[in-house]
């Protein structure tokens, strides 16, 4: 069965960095693009970004270009978020998804705290 | 980029039938079979419930339906159980740079 297990998540001050990885198994990982979503306290869905199987065209959401940078590693099946410069605002709970035609298989998540 | 538009919250007696709206532009909801519907308990991942508009995926109760209109989506759930109660978001493809969007959200409550 498909299965998503974000890790990496923590508190950091703001201006700091982190990375988030999503180890991905039960299906043929190179044939899916992937995807980041975050839900902010209390508040809804925010989709950020999303690669292709290839891992060659990216796509970000306005919110995070610029300071986030998605990767994968197609022979460790594993899915990454390196995030720069992290605000107040980047405070939530991020999700790896599988995406195919729309994000169908998500992770537990992992929560990610900016304060200082 | 800018949210779908939902109800804030919906609800209804167990065994009724609700209806959620999802509103957007010829750019999404209305420009594209790719709208999804997701449930979401608290704590807990969203869910698939329906894709393309109307199909659902193994597993999930023909209880829940989809339908799209112009540029408005629906979902509908019909003999509304207690464990139907959760919040619920749409997303869609979308032909601008974004390229997916989620809804607003909205919270169902079983009376």
């Amino acid at each position: 069965q498909v299965q998503l297990v974000e890790s990496g998540g923590g508190l950091v001050k703001p201006g700091g960095s982190l990375r988030l990885s999503c180890a991905a198994s039960g299906f043929t990982f190179i044939d899916y693009y992937m995807s980041w979503i975050r839900q902010a306290p209390g508040k809804g869905l925010e989709w950020l970004s999303y690669i292709p199987g290839g891992g060659s065209t990216v796509f970000y959401a306005d919110s995070v270009k610029g300071r986030f940078t998605i990767s994968r590693d197609n022979a460790k099946n594993s899915l990454y978020l390196q995030m720069n410069n992290l605000r107040a605002e980047d405070t939530a709970v991020y999700y790896c998804a599988r995406y195919y035609e729309t994000p169908d298989y998500w992770g537990q998540g992992t929560l990610v705290t900016v304060s200082s | 980029q800018s949210a779908l538009t939902q109800p804030a919250s919906v609800s209804g007696s167990p065994g009724q039938s609700i209806t959620i709206s999802c509103t957007g532009t010829s750019s999404d909801v209305g420009g594209d079979k790719y709208v999804s519907w997701y449930q979401q308990h608290p704590g807990k991942a969203p869910k698939l419930m329906i894709y393309e508009v109307s199909n659902r995926p193994s597993g999930v109760s023909n209880r829940f339906s989809g339908s799209k209109s112009g540029n408005t989506a629906s979902l509908t759930i019909s003999g509304l159980q207690a464990e139907d109660e959760a919040d619920y978001y749409c997303g869609s493809y979308t032909s601008t740079i974004a390229l997916y969007v989620f809804g607003t959200g909205t919270k169902v409550t079983v009376l």
